[in-house]
């Protein structure tokens, strides 16, 4: 099993949708979850940084980690066709040295 | 926000040949720096770690003498990949932390290496 799943999709949404991006995990000793957003052949870029359990939000992004079920999700609110990217969940624990895993990314459409 | 530099962002060499990409911290002084390859539709793998001074840890199965890293200074570390084959081709991406207790890590634009 991997350390942490992610639906690779594509996903394809009308521009003001909503959208929901999950990841789930095994570890529980992943302390800092992180969202990015990758668009086609450029480095990730970090969207979203939690450490605890509950709701972050900025603008239109909101991230949600509930460490009880593992499973780590990212809201877009009125998607727009900028928003089309690759999103990958990470996640890090801190045992003596950081590691760190990402997930597969999923791919995400926003049409106009 | 803090920004990382990765040079080159795109590269074409022949087999046999060496290929250096280099990942520069612009307005922190990075102690830690990632190298990571991102084959098409995969995640992101972590190849190694440097620290600034001393020498690099290298992740299972990734060859340390194949992929060369030094970390000279704190704003400068270099991948080097020896001896290219075709099958090295990928997206090459660096990361720089700013400090051990620092918890993110700012990543650069990737480099696209293409061996022919």
């Amino acid at each position: 099993q991997k350390e942490v799943e992610q639906d690779p999709g594509p996903l394809s949404v009308p521009e003001g949708a909503i959208v929901s991006l999950n990841c789930t995990y095994s570890n529980s000793a992943f302390q800092y979850f992180m969202w990015y957003r990758q668009y086609s052949r450029k480095g990730p870029e970090l969207l979203m940084y939690t450490y605890s359990s509950g709701n972050k939000e900025d603008g239109r992004f909101t991230a949600q980690v509930d460490k009880s079920s593992k499973y780590i999700s990212l809201f877009i609110r009125d998607s727009q066709p900028s928003d089309s990217a690759t999103y990958l969940c990470a996640m890090r624990v801190n045992t003596g040295g950081f590691k760190t895993i990402f997930g597969a990314g999923t791919r995400l459409f926003v049409k106009a | 926000g803090a920004v990382v530099s990765q040079h080159p962002s795109r590269v074409i060499c022949k087999s046999g040949t060496s290929v250096k990409i280099e990942c520069r911290s612009l307005d922190f002084q990075a102690t830690t720096m990632f190298w990571y390859r991102q084959f098409p539709k995969k995640s992101l793998m972590l190849m190694a770690t440097s620290n600034e001074g001393s020498k690099a840890t290298y992740e299972q199965g990734v060859e340390k003498d194949k992929f060369l890293i030094n970390h000279a200074s704190l704003t400068l570390s270099t991948l080097t990949v020896t001896s290219a084959h075709p099958e090295d081709s990928s997206f090459y991406i660096c990361s720089a932390r700013a400090g051990r207790r620092s918890t993110e890590a700012f990543f650069g634009q990737g480099t696209r290496l293409t061996v022919v």
